[in-house]
């Protein structure tokens, strides 16, 4: 069956750090990836799309990477800020377009 | 652009009760999805639709779930004879369907749901 796992549940970052988490995936072979950032209590929110034939997608501080040889996508938040701290998923498409999600890893940025 | 609206927010019920979620997708977007998250867990997948076509459902929804979409626009999920294990966050998501950023999926607010 398809499965997602996210490096960790929780990850500790010292501000300024940056932040790389991680997205696993088996029995799979998505076209695309996003990443969701999501708030306690709040809907996930849309950070970033990386189709299959791009290897790396920026967004001012947000990196994120793809290897379809891996079957892995790599998440990076460079000079990380306590308003970074939140629970990012990450999640997989492929064939009917529906997402299939990670557990989600909780990032806490530390002052 | 108002977003993905999802009603009513909270909604707290006895067991056995009936309850009905509506969702407004983003005006022009031609899939809508319906999601259950719990506490620690990543969204699960529940139903979508392709205008009013209700293409996929998840195993995860009994036959207690039903959702509709009738005119392709706003959808409902309603649950019937609730119990204690339906108690979630309940996501509404949207996505264009074609196009460059055709795949990129916007949820909701999320309505959560309470059964006493």
């Amino acid at each position: 069956s398809q499965k997602i796992e996210q490096n960790s549940e929780a990850l500790n970052i010292q501000e300024g750090k940056t932040a790389t988490l991680t997205c696993n995936y088996t029995n799979y072979s998505p076209a695309y990836l996003q990443w969701y950032r999501q708030d306690p209590g709040r809907g996930p929110v849309f950070l970033l799309l990386i189709r299959e034939n791009e290897k790396e997608k920026r967004k001012e501080r947000l990196k994120v990477t793809f290897d379809t040889t891996l079957k892995q996508s790599l998440f990076h938040i460079t000079a990380s800020q306590p308003a970074d701290s939140a629970t990012y998923l990450c999640a997989p498409i492929q064939g009917a377009q529906k997402l299939v999600f990670g557990q989600g890893t909780r990032l806490t940025i530390n002052p | 652009d108002t977003g993905v609206s999802q009603n009513p927010r909270h909604k707290i019920t006895k067991r056995g009760q009936n309850v009905t979620f509506r969702c407004d997708p983003i005006s022009e977007h031609n899939r809508l999805y319906w999601y259950r998250q719990t506490l620690g867990q990543g969204p699960e997948f529940l139903t979508y639709f392709q205008n009013e076509a209700q293409l996929e459902k998840s195993r995860l929804l009994s036959d207690r779930f039903s959702a509709e979409r009738p005119k392709g626009s706003f959808s409902t999920l309603e649950i019937q004879r609730t119990e204690q294990g339906d108690s979630a966050m309940y996501l509404c998501a949207s996505s264009l369907g074609q196009g460059r950023d055709g795949n990129t999926i916007y949820f909701g607010e999320g309505s959560w749901l309470t059964v006493v």
